[in-house]
């Protein structure tokens, strides 16, 4: 059975920390890791990571992922009060539309 | 642009009631799915289809149909709901590619069974 973990679950910062989000799976036929920040309603696409060691970069969101040890981690620097969401890991085993989600980390950054 | 969009947003129904969540895309896209989220438990696959008339069971398919007669539609029946069955429904929808490629959710239907 597939499986995706993140973690913390919950996170409390304050605005200007520095956070990192963990995202680690156990699936059959992975072909590419998705992180997604979710405000009160739909999902919304943040990076799609496909390759070990490829940095993705927007702003102040960076990701990484490690094909080898089974993980990505999703950093955030500087962090704002907008920045609080909580922040899901997919993976893709197919290119059938299917995704396994993780729980979700819940990030709160207080003024 | 639409993207995908879900109807109803808000529903509650009784125990034993049958209902159809609504769903449709405009962009064209081969791949659709239903999930549901749970507090604690991420977004779970219940039905998916790779297109027109062809759709399989994800995680947690039991007391949900869905069919697709259309590229754009992917409607979910609830069958007899139940207390089990109060979640936020998110319908997706994304294209083929050589990876799992971005799904483009809608913005989710709170369903409660009473």
């Amino acid at each position: 059975e597939d499986k995706v973990v993140q973690s913390p679950l919950s996170l409390v910062v304050h605005e200007g920390d520095t956070v990192t989000l963990n995202c680690s799976y156990e699936v059959t036929n992975f072909r590419s890791l998705l992180w997604y920040k979710q405000e009160k309603k739909a999902p919304t696409f943040l990076f799609m990571l496909t390759s070990s060691g490829i940095e993705k970069k927007s702003g102040r969101l960076s990701s990484i992922l490690d094909k080898k040890e089974l993980f990505s981690i999703l950093n955030i620097t500087a962090t704002q009060t907008g920045d609080s969401a909580v922040y899901l890991c997919a993976v893709g085993p197919t290119s059938y539309g299917k995704l396994t989600f993780g729980q979700g980390t819940i990030l709160t950054v207080h003024p | 642009n639409a993207g995908v969009t879900q109807t109803p947003k808000f529903q509650v129904l009784k125990t034993g009631q049958s209902m159809t969540l609504q769903c449709a895309q405009d962009m064209n896209h081969e791949y659709m799915s239903w999930y549901r989220q749970d507090p604690g438990m991420g977004l779970r696959l219940i039905h998916y289809s790779v297109g027109a008339g062809i759709t399989d069971q994800g995680e947690v398919p039991n007391g949900y149909n869905v069919s697709r007669s259309t590229t754009e539609d992917f409607p979910l029946r609830l069958l007899s709901a139940a207390p089990s069955q109060t979640s936020v429904y998110f319908c997706a929808s994304s294209y083929p590619g050589a990876y799992a490629t971005e799904a483009f959710f809608g913005q989710g239907t709170r369903l409660t069974v009473v």
